[in-house]
Protein backbone atom coordinates (compact mmCIF):
# COMPACT_ATOMS: atom_id res chain seq x y z
CA UNK A 1 0.00 0.00 0.00
CA UNK A 2 1.52 3.20 -1.06
CA UNK A 3 1.81 5.31 1.62
CA UNK A 4 2.37 8.49 -0.09
CA UNK A 5 0.97 9.75 -3.37
CA UNK A 6 2.29 12.10 -5.47
CA UNK A 7 0.82 13.78 -8.62
CA UNK A 8 0.84 15.10 -11.25
CA UNK A 9 3.53 11.97 -12.89
CA UNK A 10 4.55 14.00 -15.52
CA UNK A 11 4.92 17.90 -15.84
CA UNK A 12 5.85 20.42 -18.63
CA UNK A 13 6.53 23.93 -17.69
CA UNK A 14 7.98 26.73 -19.52
CA UNK A 15 11.10 28.03 -18.46
CA UNK A 16 10.47 31.18 -15.85
CA UNK A 17 7.08 29.64 -15.06
CA UNK A 18 5.95 27.85 -11.23
CA UNK A 19 6.46 24.33 -11.50
CA UNK A 20 4.46 22.56 -8.61
CA UNK A 21 4.47 18.97 -7.30
CA UNK A 22 2.14 17.73 -4.36
CA UNK A 23 2.10 15.21 -2.01
CA UNK A 24 -0.01 13.32 0.31
CA UNK A 25 0.31 11.08 2.90
CA UNK A 26 -1.54 8.83 5.14
CA UNK A 27 0.44 7.53 8.49
CA UNK A 28 0.48 10.68 11.23
CA UNK A 29 3.28 9.71 12.69
CA UNK A 30 5.61 10.93 9.77
CA UNK A 31 7.15 13.94 10.86
CA UNK A 32 10.25 14.73 8.31
CA UNK A 33 9.23 15.52 4.91
CA UNK A 34 11.91 15.55 2.34
CA UNK A 35 12.34 15.76 -1.46
CA UNK A 36 15.02 14.20 -3.54
CA UNK A 37 15.52 15.41 -7.06
CA UNK A 38 17.21 13.09 -9.76
CA UNK A 39 18.83 13.35 -12.82
CA UNK A 40 19.10 11.00 -15.99
CA UNK A 41 21.42 8.53 -15.38
CA UNK A 42 22.27 9.44 -11.66
CA UNK A 43 21.25 8.55 -8.09
CA UNK A 44 18.80 10.66 -6.49
CA UNK A 45 20.12 13.29 -3.96
CA UNK A 46 18.33 15.39 -1.28
CA UNK A 47 16.80 18.53 -2.63
CA UNK A 48 15.27 20.31 0.46
CA UNK A 49 13.25 18.42 3.44
CA UNK A 50 10.53 20.12 6.21
CA UNK A 51 9.31 19.01 9.40
CA UNK A 52 5.92 19.61 10.56
CA UNK A 53 6.49 22.41 12.79
CA UNK A 54 6.64 24.74 10.03
CA UNK A 55 4.37 25.59 7.21
CA UNK A 56 6.98 26.54 4.35
CA UNK A 57 10.41 26.18 3.99
CA UNK A 58 12.59 27.92 1.29
CA UNK A 59 16.03 27.37 -0.21
CA UNK A 60 16.68 29.32 -3.09
CA UNK A 61 14.16 28.76 -5.57
CA UNK A 62 12.49 25.99 -4.24
CA UNK A 63 9.72 25.97 -1.07
CA UNK A 64 8.06 23.11 0.55
CA UNK A 65 4.44 23.94 1.74
CA UNK A 66 3.11 21.71 4.29
CA UNK A 67 -0.22 21.40 5.78
CA UNK A 68 -0.59 19.23 8.40
CA UNK A 69 -4.11 19.46 9.19
CA UNK A 70 -4.60 18.02 5.38
CA UNK A 71 -1.77 15.54 5.49
CA UNK A 72 -0.50 17.38 1.94
CA UNK A 73 2.92 19.04 1.34
CA UNK A 74 4.13 20.67 -2.30
CA UNK A 75 7.13 21.97 -3.75
CA UNK A 76 7.18 24.95 -6.23
CA UNK A 77 10.12 26.09 -8.35
CA UNK A 78 10.24 29.42 -8.73
CA UNK A 79 11.41 30.62 -12.04
CA UNK A 80 12.00 27.26 -13.51
CA UNK A 81 14.90 26.77 -15.51
CA UNK A 82 15.78 23.76 -18.37
CA UNK A 83 18.24 22.91 -15.46
CA UNK A 84 15.75 22.07 -13.29
CA UNK A 85 14.29 18.88 -15.60
CA UNK A 86 14.53 15.97 -13.52
CA UNK A 87 12.47 13.25 -11.39
CA UNK A 88 11.38 14.73 -7.90
CA UNK A 89 10.38 12.09 -5.53
CA UNK A 90 8.40 13.37 -2.49
CA UNK A 91 9.11 10.97 0.18
CA UNK A 92 8.33 10.41 3.85
CA UNK A 93 10.11 9.47 7.27
CA UNK A 94 9.99 9.18 11.34
CA UNK A 95 12.57 11.81 12.51
CA UNK A 96 13.83 9.68 15.17
CA UNK A 97 16.30 6.94 15.24
CA UNK A 98 15.98 3.99 13.15
CA UNK A 99 13.94 5.47 10.67
CA UNK A 100 13.54 4.73 6.58
CA UNK A 101 12.18 6.57 3.66
CA UNK A 102 8.62 6.00 2.36
CA UNK A 103 8.80 7.38 -1.49
CA UNK A 104 6.05 8.61 -3.12
CA UNK A 105 6.27 7.31 -7.33
CA UNK A 106 7.91 10.22 -8.71
CA UNK A 107 7.08 13.33 -10.99
CA UNK A 108 8.96 13.79 -14.02
CA UNK A 109 9.57 17.61 -14.87
CA UNK A 110 10.81 18.84 -18.04
CA UNK A 111 11.27 22.80 -18.63
CA UNK A 112 11.03 24.27 -21.79
CA UNK A 113 13.71 26.50 -23.27
CA UNK B 1 31.80 14.18 -0.67
CA UNK B 2 29.96 10.93 0.00
CA UNK B 3 30.40 8.34 -2.97
CA UNK B 4 28.42 5.47 -3.42
CA UNK B 5 29.46 2.83 -5.90
CA UNK B 6 27.16 0.10 -7.60
CA UNK B 7 29.59 -2.35 -9.15
CA UNK B 8 27.80 -2.02 -12.51
CA UNK B 9 25.61 0.10 -14.86
CA UNK B 10 23.84 -2.14 -17.22
CA UNK B 11 23.98 -5.75 -16.13
CA UNK B 12 21.93 -9.06 -18.51
CA UNK B 13 21.31 -12.24 -16.66
CA UNK B 14 19.08 -15.04 -17.65
CA UNK B 15 15.90 -16.33 -15.75
CA UNK B 16 16.99 -19.09 -12.86
CA UNK B 17 20.71 -17.03 -12.55
CA UNK B 18 21.65 -16.50 -8.93
CA UNK B 19 22.52 -12.77 -9.55
CA UNK B 20 25.19 -10.14 -7.42
CA UNK B 21 24.28 -6.68 -7.47
CA UNK B 22 27.28 -4.90 -5.37
CA UNK B 23 27.73 -1.48 -3.40
CA UNK B 24 30.82 -0.04 -1.49
CA UNK B 25 30.46 3.38 -0.03
CA UNK B 26 33.60 5.39 1.04
CA UNK B 27 32.64 7.59 4.25
CA UNK B 28 31.93 4.88 6.74
CA UNK B 29 28.26 5.27 6.86
CA UNK B 30 26.64 2.84 9.28
CA UNK B 31 23.39 2.69 7.36
CA UNK B 32 23.02 1.13 3.72
CA UNK B 33 19.91 0.65 2.12
CA UNK B 34 18.76 -1.46 -1.51
CA UNK B 35 15.28 0.21 -3.68
CA UNK B 36 14.24 -0.56 -6.85
CA UNK B 37 13.15 1.62 -9.00
CA UNK B 38 9.98 1.20 -11.66
CA UNK B 39 8.64 3.56 -13.58
CA UNK B 40 5.31 5.32 -11.97
CA UNK B 41 5.97 3.02 -8.56
CA UNK B 42 8.95 5.17 -7.46
CA UNK B 43 11.84 3.69 -4.90
CA UNK B 44 10.93 0.59 -2.80
CA UNK B 45 12.63 -0.56 -0.36
CA UNK B 46 13.71 -4.20 -0.54
CA UNK B 47 16.06 -4.56 2.21
CA UNK B 48 18.73 -1.60 4.81
CA UNK B 49 21.39 -2.76 7.23
CA UNK B 50 22.13 -0.93 10.18
CA UNK B 51 25.44 -2.34 11.05
CA UNK B 52 27.16 -4.86 9.85
CA UNK B 53 26.05 -8.60 9.73
CA UNK B 54 22.76 -6.73 10.34
CA UNK B 55 19.44 -6.61 8.25
CA UNK B 56 16.01 -6.22 8.00
CA UNK B 57 13.38 -6.29 5.28
CA UNK B 58 11.91 -3.51 3.72
CA UNK B 59 8.64 -3.25 2.03
CA UNK B 60 9.13 -5.87 -1.14
CA UNK B 61 12.02 -8.40 -0.23
CA UNK B 62 10.59 -11.78 -1.60
CA UNK B 63 13.51 -13.08 -4.65
CA UNK B 64 15.43 -11.19 -2.69
CA UNK B 65 18.40 -11.21 0.32
CA UNK B 66 21.48 -9.21 1.43
CA UNK B 67 24.82 -9.74 2.79
CA UNK B 68 26.62 -7.01 5.02
CA UNK B 69 30.17 -8.35 5.62
CA UNK B 70 31.94 -5.57 5.87
CA UNK B 71 30.70 -1.77 6.88
CA UNK B 72 31.53 -0.58 3.58
CA UNK B 73 29.86 -2.92 1.00
CA UNK B 74 26.43 -4.01 0.74
CA UNK B 75 25.75 -6.34 -1.86
CA UNK B 76 21.62 -7.51 -3.21
CA UNK B 77 21.26 -11.00 -3.86
CA UNK B 78 18.61 -12.21 -6.65
CA UNK B 79 18.37 -15.88 -5.50
CA UNK B 80 17.24 -17.21 -8.74
CA UNK B 81 16.57 -14.35 -11.45
CA UNK B 82 12.64 -13.75 -12.84
CA UNK B 83 12.02 -11.66 -15.59
CA UNK B 84 9.99 -9.18 -12.90
CA UNK B 85 12.93 -8.55 -11.32
CA UNK B 86 14.03 -6.62 -14.37
CA UNK B 87 14.54 -2.85 -12.95
CA UNK B 88 16.57 -0.03 -12.01
CA UNK B 89 18.41 -0.74 -8.55
CA UNK B 90 19.99 1.81 -6.10
CA UNK B 91 21.89 1.62 -3.24
CA UNK B 92 21.99 4.21 -0.69
CA UNK B 93 24.12 5.34 2.49
CA UNK B 94 22.79 6.86 5.33
CA UNK B 95 25.84 8.02 8.36
CA UNK B 96 23.30 7.59 11.35
CA UNK B 97 19.81 6.12 12.22
CA UNK B 98 18.27 9.11 12.36
CA UNK B 99 15.36 9.75 9.82
CA UNK B 100 16.33 13.36 8.97
CA UNK B 101 19.94 12.57 7.88
CA UNK B 102 19.98 12.53 3.85
CA UNK B 103 20.23 9.11 1.98
CA UNK B 104 23.20 9.17 -0.17
CA UNK B 105 22.56 7.06 -3.34
CA UNK B 106 24.66 5.39 -6.23
CA UNK B 107 23.81 5.87 -10.10
CA UNK B 108 22.16 2.41 -10.19
CA UNK B 109 22.30 -1.12 -11.96
CA UNK B 110 20.13 -1.26 -14.76
CA UNK B 111 19.61 -5.23 -14.17
CA UNK B 112 17.87 -7.00 -17.39
CA UNK B 113 16.71 -10.57 -17.12
CA UNK B 114 15.97 -12.15 -20.07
Amino acid sequence: QQQVKQSPQSLIVQKGGISIINCAYENTAFDYFPWYQQFPGKGPALLIAIRPDVSEKKEGRFTISFNKSAKQFSLHIMDSQPGDSATYFCAASYFTSGSRLTFGEGTQLTVNP
Amino acid sequence: DVKVTQSSRYLVKRTGEKVFLECVQDMDHENMFWYRQDPGLGLRLIYFSYDVKMKEKGDIPEGYSVSREKKERFSLILESASTNQTSMYLCASRQGARGNQPQHFGDGTRLSIL
